[in-house]
């Protein structure tokens, strides 16, 4: 089944416990990108990748990072987490270039930082 | 830059009656416009896409939408509204980033479905 896979779904951390979200597809697609949603602020982009090695800023890039080693995995990294990166995360994959086709999303990942 | 308004926030109707959610956007060239739906604790799923062919789009689930040029508007219509539509929808435009496209997310339009 074609899937974007989200680990782990939800989680609560103290501020300063470094964390990782992991993503993975299996559609073979070359562009991936993380997202965050906040009540009254829709989805805002934090980062996306056109391929592998390739990264670049979205919207809200700050306290985040990712790396793209292979194509499927496309983790987010929280370095030093604080309270206002509480939020609902959404990996998401395309085909092609992001505005060209459609975005698959994962499931969510749910993070509380206390 | 692009940008998408989604006019309500909330929007409730009755089982069998129909629905409209609205969305105006704001673009300087033609866009790519998209409608997903976000089910309770799930992940989003487009809906439809509008990428410059007919301007009234059909999508899943027996919804469709109108691309109207001279009011900048993709509202998202269904004829009679089920109880699993209640859900959460955003209007969605396509934006130029460094020459890549970036899909820019409206806030969300809530709909609740009454029996």
């Amino acid at each position: 089944e074609a899937q974007v896979t989200q680990n782990p779904r939800y989680l609560i951390t103290v501020t300063g416990k470094k964390l990782t979200v992991t993503c993975s597809q299996n559609m073979n697609h070359e562009y991936m990108s993380w997202y965050r949603q906040d009540p009254g602020l829709g989805l805002r982009q934090i980062y996306y990748s056109m391929n592998v090695e390739v990264t670049d800023k979205g919207d809200v890039p700050e306290g985040y990072k990712v790396s793209r080693k292979e194509k499927r995995n496309f983790p987010l990294i929280l370095e030093s987490p604080s309270p206002n990166q509480t939020s609902l995360y959404f990996c998401a994959s395309s085909l092609r270039r992001a505005g060209a086709g459609e975005l698959f999303f994962g499931e969510g990942s749910r993070l509380t930082v206390l | 830059a692009q940008s998408v308004t989604q006019l309500d926030s909330h929007v409730s109707v009755s089982e069998g009656t129909p629905v409209l959610l609205r969305c105006n956007y704001s673009s300087s060239y033609s866009p790519s416009l998209f409608w997903y739906v976000q089910h309770p604790n799930k992940g989003l799923q487009l809906l439809l896409k509008y990428t410059s062919a007919a301007t009234l789009v059909k999508g899943i689930n027996g919804f469709e939408a109108e691309f109207k040029k001279s009011e900048t508007s993709f509202h998202l219509t269904k004829p009679s509204a089920h109880m699993s539509d209640a859900a959460e929808y955003f209007c969605v435009v396509s934006d130029l980033h460094r020459r890549f496209q970036k899909l820019v997310f409206g806030t969300g339009t809530r709909l609740l479905v009454s029996p």
